[in-house]
């Protein structure tokens, strides 16, 4: 079985300052792991995905992640927020099926 | 690539009708997923495919609701009868198989109301 854990279900940080959105994973398997944004009435988007390949993975929009084994956590971060980062963000593991966690909706401050 | 394609993008039915939510995945995709969101509950999987064929119905919530994939074009899940329950929006997504470490494209989903 396999599932993930938003620690948040919601940040508030201000225009500038650093984003950390927490995700710890369970699977019995080594697993994907991927970050999905979703801006309200929107569709969903991927930022970035973890595949084994290098721990600190890259995404759009200036995101990162970086998949920590012993802690069994794929946290996201920006080092410096801006107002259309405001969104729902979805950490997902993946092994055939998807699974999503709960969410966090960030909010930016001016 | 158009890109994962649903129909309708909003319904509005009356408790007990059946409805039917459609989607065309992306062409050369071999997986599909369905999708449901809601406020209490979040995003939850509700079905996917591997090649047309249903590898994990357990999330489908009960009887009233089914899926098809009748070839590699096309998807249906239907709902009948509907309740009010079932309000949503329903994501159906689509990747290719082959490799787990292929994230998925979602559709822009269908927002379903049921009166």
């Amino acid at each position: 079985a396999q599932s993930v854990t938003q620690l948040d279900s919601h940040v508030s940080v201000s225009e500038g300052t650093p984003v950390l959105l927490r995700c710890n994973y369970s699977s019995s398997y080594s697993p994907s792991l991927f970050w999905y944004v979703q801006h309200p009435n929107k569709g969903l988007q991927l930022l970035l995905k973890y595949t084994s390949a290098a721990t600190l993975v890259k995404g759009i929009n200036g995101f990162e992640a970086e998949f920590k084994k012993s802690e069994t956590s794929f946290h996201l971060t920006k080092p410096s927020a801006h107002m259309s980062d405001a969104a729902e963000y979805f950490c997902v593991v993946r092994n055939n099926d998807m699974r999503f966690g709960a969410g966090t909706r960030l909010t930016v401050k001016p | 690539d158009a890109g994962v394609i649903q129909s309708p993008r909003h319904e509005v039915t009356e408790m007990g009708q059946e409805v039917t939510l459609r989607c065309k995945p992306i062409s050369g995709h071999n997986s599909l997923f369905w999708y449901r969101q809601t406020m209490m509950r979040g995003l939850e999987l509700l079905i996917y495919f591997n090649n047309n064929v249903p590898i994990d119905d357990s999330g489908m919530p009960e009887d009233r609701f089914s899926a098809k994939m009748p070839n590699a074009s096309f998807s249906t899940l239907k709902i009948q009868p509907s309740e009010p329950r079932d309000s949503a929006v329903y994501f159906c997504a689509s990747g290719p198989q082959g490799s787990l470490d292929t994230e998925a494209f979602f559709g822009q989903g269908t927002r379903l109301t049921v009166v």
